[in-house]
């Protein structure tokens, strides 16, 4: 019954190795996020899709991208990774940035750069 | 600019009534979301507010008042189980990019025996 699906859950990469995260969602949501947190602070937005439309946040580094091949899946690649880029990253999905419609998260893919 | 204060942590007891506090400053207003997240996990929805008022769902209600950039959670009747971190979170504007959500750095809420 999964809905917003997050692989890997744990993921380790080395300094400056790029790095892929994966995000599918079975709500068939037109939006798709992908937020970085760190401990005890609030979710910080990096992108986000509506349908094809890639929105940049504008403090979002250029050593992140994201792909969405299509309406399921969206990917988050980290092009080299530094030791302030371990962080929870959150995936989410809504109907549409308006209204009452609510963000559904994945469980999150904890990133640890050695 | 925007801003969306809450408290850093509270603690409780089992049993008892809690009421998180969030006050925003933001340059628009379309909607205010509570989310809960227990540690290492994702935010899961509980409430979202547009208009002045109380909306009570089960054992957790939430206020709204836009005059004052303010909006409470109160959590009834606690359990172990509300321990967690309880996040604040505004829509400014309906629709594009201003239609995201800007997050409170969270409520880490302790329920004590």
């Amino acid at each position: 019954d999964a809905m917003v699906i997050q692989n890997p859950r744990y993921q380790v990469t080395q300094f400056g190795k790029p790095v892929t995260l994966s995000c599918s969602q079975t709500l068939n949501h037109n939006v798709m996020y992908w937020y970085q947190q760190k401990s005890s602070q609030a979710p910080k937005l990096l992108f986000h899709y509506y349908d094809k439309d890639f929105n940049n946040e504008a403090d979002t580094p250029d050593n992140f991208q994201s792909r969405r091949p299509n309406t399921s899946f969206c990917f988050l690649d980290i092009r080299s990774p530094g030791l302030g880029d371990a962080a929870m990253y959150l995936c989410a999905t809504s109907r549409a940035p308006s209204g009452s419609n609510e963000q559904y998260f994945g469980p999150g893919t904890r990133l640890t750069v050695t | 600019g925007q801003n969306i204060d809450q408290p850093t942590e509270m603690t409780a007891t089992e049993g008892a009534i809690v009421q998180i506090n969030c006050t925003y400053q933001t340059s628009g207003f379309n909607g205010l979301f509570w989310y809960q997240q227990h540690a290492g996990e994702a935010p899961t929805f509980l409430s979202y507010n547009v208009l002045d008022g109380l909306e009570e769902k089960g054992r957790f209600s939430s206020f709204l008042s836009r005059s004052k950039g303010y909006s409470y959670l109160l959590l009834k009747e606690l359990q172990m189980k509300d321990s967690a971190s309880y996040l604040c979170a505004v829509r400014e504007e309906d629709g594009g990019s201003q239609g995201n959500l800007i997050f409170g750095k969270g409520t880490k809420l302790s329920v004590k025996p």
